[in-house]
């Protein structure tokens, strides 16, 4: 699975949008964007994936550049509650061949969310 | 509707003693991972079961460390001889029979505490 990069810290003020980046420089073309995230002391939680549209969800919406080398989670209103650690990592579904299970987490972006 | 249950939440024991920790998955999901994530790092995949069956244990340490998913009841990660270093949030995390391509479901994790 290829490698992400992922700022280690963010700030947003609450309600406004929340933006956060990742890059997958070396991502291969059968490999998808999945954004997880992880509230303190909880397990990680699924937000989305894509694998070159753009993507939105209840949750949030994942924006992916054209050439895939890297995207965008964006948190379109954020609370308190979206404090978290997120996760950004790409991979090859196991419906398509990919190993199962195995998820490579790095060290994610740690977004603040402050009133 | 209930999510992937790990019980329990909290579990503390002396060093030499076993740990047990259990791990119900989501309904309708067949498919059950570990996780480990020691205090102030990432999640690490440790073993991916399917009933009665350890597809990839290549997350295990090699010693102590075992795991299972009968075909009935929950999956059991089991840590015998436990010493400090054993200390960590234990996840485990689910998925459908058919792929893991909408993700996984976690739980919110066993903190084991050796003193």
């Amino acid at each position: 699975d290829a490698k992400t990069t992922q700022p280690p810290s963010m700030d947003c003020a609450e309600g406004r949008a929340a933006n956060l980046p990742c890059n997958h420089s070396t991502i291969s073309g059968n490999e998808y964007v999945y954004w997880y995230r992880q509230i303190h002391s909880q397990g990680p939680q699924y937000i989305i994936h894509g694998l070159k549209n753009n993507e939105t969800n209840e949750m949030a919406s994942l924006i992916i550049t054209e050439d895939r080398k890297s995207s965008t989670l964006i948190l379109p209103h954020a609370t308190l509650r979206d404090t978290a650690v997120y996760y950004c990592i790409v991979r090859v579904p196991s419906d398509y061949g990919g190993s199962q299970g195995n998820l490579i987490f790095g060290k994610g972006t740690k977004l603040s969310v402050k009133p | 509707n209930a999510g992937v249950m790990q019980n329990p939440r909290h579990l503390v024991r002396r060093r030499g003693q076993e740990a047990r920790l259990r791990c119900s998955p989501m309904k309708g999901h067949s498919h059950v991972y570990w996780y480990r994530q020691l205090p102030e790092e990432g999640l690490k995949f440790m073993v991916y079961l399917q009933k009665e069956n350890i597809i990839d244990e290549s997350g295990m340490p090699k010693e102590r460390f075992s795991a299972e998913f009968p075909k009935e009841g929950p999956s059991i990660l089991r840590i015998q001889q436990v010493v400090r270093g054993d200390s960590a949030a234990y996840f485990c995390a689910s998925s459908q029979k058919t792929g893991d391509h909408y993700g996984y479901t976690f739980g919110s994790g066993t903190r084991l505490t050796v003193v």
